[in-house]
C-alpha cells in the first residue's frame, strides 16, 4: 500500500524558515516524481513544486521561487521542501503526492506563519 | 495558458445522479485530466485519471458509481446513485510545465 506521511509543519514568524519532509513507503520511490500541494484554508489546492525522479530537474511556482527547495533522497525514500523567508500568505497545508497524476497524497502539515 | 476551469458549486439529490465538468482552455483540448476528491476536513484522494477520449483509470477501491467521460475540450465527472459520503469538493488537474488545478466544484446532496 502507497503511503505519504508528511512533517515538519508548525508556527513560524514571517521571515522565518522551515523544512517539510514527506516519508514514501509501498512504491519504488526512485522510479516517482514527486510534488508538493499547498491548501489555504477554505480555499483551492495549489501546486507548489515538483522533482523528477533522480532529483537533477525542479520546477516551482513563480509565488515561491527563490524561496523554496525541493530535493529529495531516494536512498531513504523521503522527499524534503526547505521553505525560507516564509510570508503570511505561505500559511497553509501542505501535502506531498506522486507522479504527474498526483494519485497518492499525504495527510497533510500545517504550516502558519504568524508574529 | 494552460487553465481549468470548473462551476463553483453543484447539488444533487440523494439516490440520483450528477455531473461535473472541467473546461481545458482552447489550445489544451487534447489533455488528458484527473479528478480528485476531498471530503470535508480529510486530505485530497485521487479518483481518476481522465483522457480526451473518455477512457479513464480509476483509483483503487474508487466505486462503480464514478466515472468519466469527455467531450472536446471538456471532462465530466459523473457520479450516480449519489450518497451522503459524496458531498465533498472536486478539483480536476493537468500537467504541462507546471502541474494546474481547477478552481474546485463543490457538491452538495441534498
Amino acid at each position: 500500500e502507497v503511503q505519504l506521511v508528511e512533517s515538519g509543519g508548525g508556527l513560524v514568524q514571517p521571515g522565518g524558515s522551515l523544512r517539510l519532509s514527506c516519508a514514501a513507503s509501498g512504491f519504488t520511490f526512485s522510479n516517482d516524481w514527486m510534488h508538493w500541494v499547498r491548501q489555504t484554508p477554505g480555499e483551492g489546492l495549489v501546486w507548489v513544486s515538483r522533482i523528477n525522479a533522480d532529483g537533477s530537474s525542479t520546477t516551482y511556482a513563480d509565488s515561491v521561487k527563490g524561496r523554496f527547495t525541493i530535493s529529495r533522497d531516494n536512498a531513504e525514500n523521503m522527499l524534503y521542501l526547505q521553505m525560507n523567508s516564509l510570508r503570511v500568505e505561505d500559511t497553509a497545508v501542505y501535502y506531498c503526492a506522486r507522479n504527474n497524476w498526483l494519485d497518492s497524497w499525504g495527510q497533510g502539515t500545517l504550516v502558519t506563519v504568524s508574529s | 495558458q494552460l487553465v481549468l476551469t470548473q462551476s463553483p458549486s453543484a447539488s444533487a439529490s440523494l439516490g440520483a445522479s450528477v455531473k461535473l465538468t472541467c473546461t481545458l482552455s482552447s489550445a489544451h483540448g487534447g489533455y488528458a485530466i484527473v479528478w480528485h476528491q476531498q471530503q470535508p476536513e480529510k486530505g485530497p484522494r485521487y479518483l481518476m485519471k481522465l483522457n480526451s477520449d473518455g477512457s479513464h483509470t480509476k483509483g483503487d477501491g474508487i466505486p462503480d458509481r464514478f466515472s468519466g467521460s469527455a467531450s472536446g475540450a471538456e471532462r465530466y465527472l459523473i457520479i450516480s446513485s449519489l450518497q451522503s459520503e459524496d458531498e465533498a469538493d472536486y478539483y480536476c488537474q493537468t500537467w504541462g510545465a507546471a502541474q494546474v488545478f481547477g478552481g474546485g466544484t463543490k457538491l452538495t446532496v441534498l
